[in-house]
């Protein structure tokens, strides 16, 4: 158990909805990193919070958003949903932002789209 | 450009030796880490790398070679918990701890 937590475990919806996920990073973390992993592509990083602010970005498509709150959790919001969003979604968190930290990953939230 | 090869699956015997090699062309690096991730769980760290050279860790152990663009995964005494994808990822440089994930290399241990 890495002590960061995701809900929900499982998620279906359908096409056009919207969903939110959830993490709460290992207790003194202040960055929480969010990546996609689906069958045919290993993980890609979609954002990156550190202490509430956006550091980092990668390959995030418009229709994600995602945040980080005072309490230091974090949510990242899909929307518009397709059927190629369907994938595992996995937070991270580590102890600073910058530094070459270990990122340890929680235990992510299969979407399927259908 | 980012780019992260890793074979994508190896064989090996309970109680062998594996290496699992991993090569990068990235623009920018400030580390390489190694993690295993079996099948629907989440990754687990298992080595980072930022200088040259070989770093131990009871059965596993892990090598870089920065001008080759080069790490390499040792695992020893293996065992069939072993089975699962070990991924290569590179933290990008600058102020972010970013890490660029190659697909992983899906090994499987026989008796």
């Amino acid at each position: 158990d890495s002590g960061v937590t995701q809900t929900p475990k499982h998620l279906i919806t359908a096409t056009g909805q919207r969903v939110t996920l959830r993490c709460s990073p290992r207790s003194g973390d202040l960055s929480v990193y969010w990546y996609q992993q689906s069958l045919d592509q290993g993980l890609q990083f979609l954002i990156q919070y550190y202490n509430g602010e956006e550091r980092a970005k990668g390959n995030i498509l418009e229709r994600f958003s995602a945040q980080q709150f005072p309490d230091l959790h974090s949510e990242l919001n899909l929307s518009s949903l397709e059927l190629g969003d369907s994938a595992l979604y996995f937070c991270a968190s580590s102890r600073s932002g910058g530094a070459p930290d270990t990122q340890y990953f929680g235990p992510g939230t299969r979407l399927t789209v259908l | 450009g980012q780019n992260i090869d890793q074979p994508t699956e190896m064989t090996a015997t309970e109680g062998a030796i594996v290496q699992i090699n991993c090569t990068y062309q990235t623009s920018g690096f400030n580390g390489l880490f190694w993690y295993q991730q079996h099948a629907g769980e989440a990754p687990t760290f298992l080595s980072y790398n930022v200088l040259d050279g070989l770093e131990e860790k009871g059965r596993f152990s892990s090598f870089l070679s920065r001008s080759k663009g080069y790490s390499y995964l040792l695992l020893k005494e293996l065992q069939m918990k072993d089975s699962a994808s070990y991924l290569c990822a590179v933290r990008d440089r600058g102020a972010t701890n970013k890490l660029i994930f190659g697909t992983g290399t899906l090994l499987a241990v026989q008796p």
